[in-house]
């Protein structure tokens, strides 16, 4: 079967930096992306990796292991805006998105 | 209207009725999706478009149905509603199906069912 795994939730302060892990077993790889969804409201895109390596986006950058069927996103920087849950997605030989659970993320001041 | 529309923002539904979401989008896109989200569950797909005219099953599909008969409109039915349809529904689009495009989600609707 095809699984995203990541933690249920993370905790951080203000103005440090926190990486959120994703791991995946799909059927084909197409891609890995990052979505942020505060409560009550739509995912948005933060990123896409397709190939091994980091990509970075100003104070977000994520990465990517296609051995290993790893990625992460790290959060530089945090602010309290950052409080949201964060979607790993891979998009598999079907080019359909299989999601993760999502990583709530508080930020503490 | 910008982007993608949702309607209704909430609704709630006795079992047994039908029901139809409505999404709409401006952005000229290609494919359309349907998700659900539960809670401790990701998104699950229950149908999607790669474009007018033609519709798939997702992930999830039994008790829904979809339509596209036009690029901006893909709307969501439940024939029979069910409590086990409970759930926060978005729709989503984006430009092609492939490799880096991205998708761009609705504001969601949250249906229960009673």
């Amino acid at each position: 079967g095809q699984n995203i795994d990541q933690p249920t939730e993370m905790t951080a302060t203000e103005g440090a930096i926190v990486q959120i892990n994703c791991t995946y077993q799909t059927s084909g790889f197409n891609g890995l992306f990052w979505y942020q969804q505060h409560a009550g409201e739509a995912p948005t895109f933060l990123s896409y990796n397709v190939l091994d390596g980091l990509e970075e986006k100003g104070r977000f950058s994520s990465f990517l292991s296609r051995s290993k069927g790893y990625s992460y996103l790290l959060l530089k920087e945090l602010q309290m805006k950052d409080s949201a849950s964060y979607l790993c997605a891979v998009m598999d030989s079907n080019y359909q998105l299989i999601w993760g659970a999502g990583t709530k993320l508080i930020i503490k001041p | 209207i910008a982007g993608i529309t949702q309607a209704p923002t909430s609704q709630i539904l006795a079992a047994g009725r039908r029901m139809t979401l409505r999404c709409t989008q401006d952005m000229r896109h290609n494919a359309m999706y349907w998700y659900r989200q539960d809670l401790g569950l990701g998104l699950r797909l229950i149908h999607y478009s790669n474009t007018a005219g033609t519709t798939g099953k997702g992930e999830v599909p039994d008790g829904y149905s979809v339509s596209r008969a036009n690029t901006d409109d893909f709307p969501l039915t439940l024939a029979s509603a069910v409590p086990s349809q409970t759930s926060v529904y978005f729709c989503a689009s984006s430009d092609g199906v492939r490799e880096a495009n991205e998708q761009f989600f609705g504001p969601g609707t949250r249906l229960t069912v009673l």
